[in-house]
C-alpha cells in the first residue's frame, strides 16, 4: 500500500505559466515533506521541503503548500521554464523524538514537461 | 566536491551470477541507503544503514545484501540476481539529523 501517492504520472504546461504538482499521503505520522527533481541519467536532487507545522514554504519560483487535514501537498512552479522539465518526486518522513528521521517514503513521480 | 559515487553506471549480467554495486560518499554522513526505481512505483527503499555496522531492511530487501564496514562505503550485493531485479538503483546518504538525501547518479542493472 503506497503511503505517498502522486496520481498524475505526467503534466505538460506552457513556458511562463504555473505548474502545479500534487501529492497525497495516507500516514498521519508523517511530519516532514520534501520534493526532489530528477533529470534523465542523474540522481534525484533536493528541491524544497516543508515541516508539518507550516502550511507554506517558498523558495524563489518554487512554493510548497501543505494541507494537513486533507493529507495533501502541492508544488507550484511560477513561472515555469523549459529547464524545469524533469520528474518530480514527493517524499515524506517521520521525525523521531531524538531529532533524527525515519526513512524517506517516496511517491511514484510526475513527469513535468514545460513547452517553449 | 561533496558527492555520492556509484559504480558501475550500467551493468548487464546473467541470472545467478553474483554482483556488487559499490557506493561511496565523501561527506562523513552517518546514514546511507539503497533505493530502486521502477516505472509507476517510484523509489523504494531496499536497505539502509544508520552507522557503521548498523544495517536494516527497507521496504523491498528480498534478494539483496548490504554491508557497512566503513562509514564512507555501502555496497549492495546481489548473491543470485534474477530478472525481476532489473531496475535503476540509487545510493543516497545524509546526516542522521538531516532530512534530505544526497543521491548518487544511479546504476542501471539488467539481468537476463
Amino acid at each position: 500500500d503506497q503511503q505517498v501517492k502522486q496520481n498524475s504520472p505526467s503534466l505538460s504546461v506552457q513556458e511562463g505559466r504555473i505548474s502545479i504538482l500534487n501529492c497525497d499521503y495516507t500516514n498521519s505520522m508523517f511530519d516532514y515533506f520534501l520534493w526532489y527533481k530528477k533529470y534523465p541519467a542523474e540522481g534525484p536532487t533536493f528541491l524544497i521541503s516543508i515541516s508539518s507545522i507550516k502550511d507554506k514554504n517558498e523558495d524563489g519560483r518554487f512554493t510548497v503548500f501543505l494541507n494537513k487535514s486533507a493529507k495533501h501537498l502541492s508544488l507550484h512552479i511560477v513561472p515555469s521554464q523549459p529547464g524545469d522539465s524533469a520528474v518530480y518526486f514527493c517524499a515524506a518522513l517521520v521525525v523521531i523524538s531524538s531529532g533524527s528521521a525515519r526513512q524517506l517514503t517516496f511517491g511514484s513521480g510526475t513527469q513535468l514537461t514545460v513547452l517553449p | 566536491e561533496a558527492q555520492v559515487t556509484q559504480n558501475p553506471r550500467y551493468l548487464i549480467t546473467v541470472t545467478g551470477k553474483k554482483l556488487t554495486v559499490t557506493c561511496s560518499q565523501n561527506m562523513n554522513h552517518e546514514y546511507m541507503s539503497w533505493y530502486r526505481q521502477d516505472p509507476g512505483l517510484g523509489l523504494r527503499q531496499i536497505y539502509y544503514s544508520m552507522n557503521v555496522e548498523v544495517t536494516d531492511k527497507g521496504d523491498v530487501p528480498e534478494g539483496y545484501k548490504v554491508s557497512r564496514k566503513e562509514k564512507r562505503n555501502f555496497p549492495l550485493i546481489l548473491e543470485s540476481p534474477s530478472p525481476n531485479q532489473t531496475s535503476l538503483y540509487f545510493c543516497a546518504s545524509r546526516r542522521n539529523v538531516d532530512y534530505g538525501y544526497t543521491f548518487g547518479s544511479g546504476t542501471r542493472l539488467t539481468v537476463v
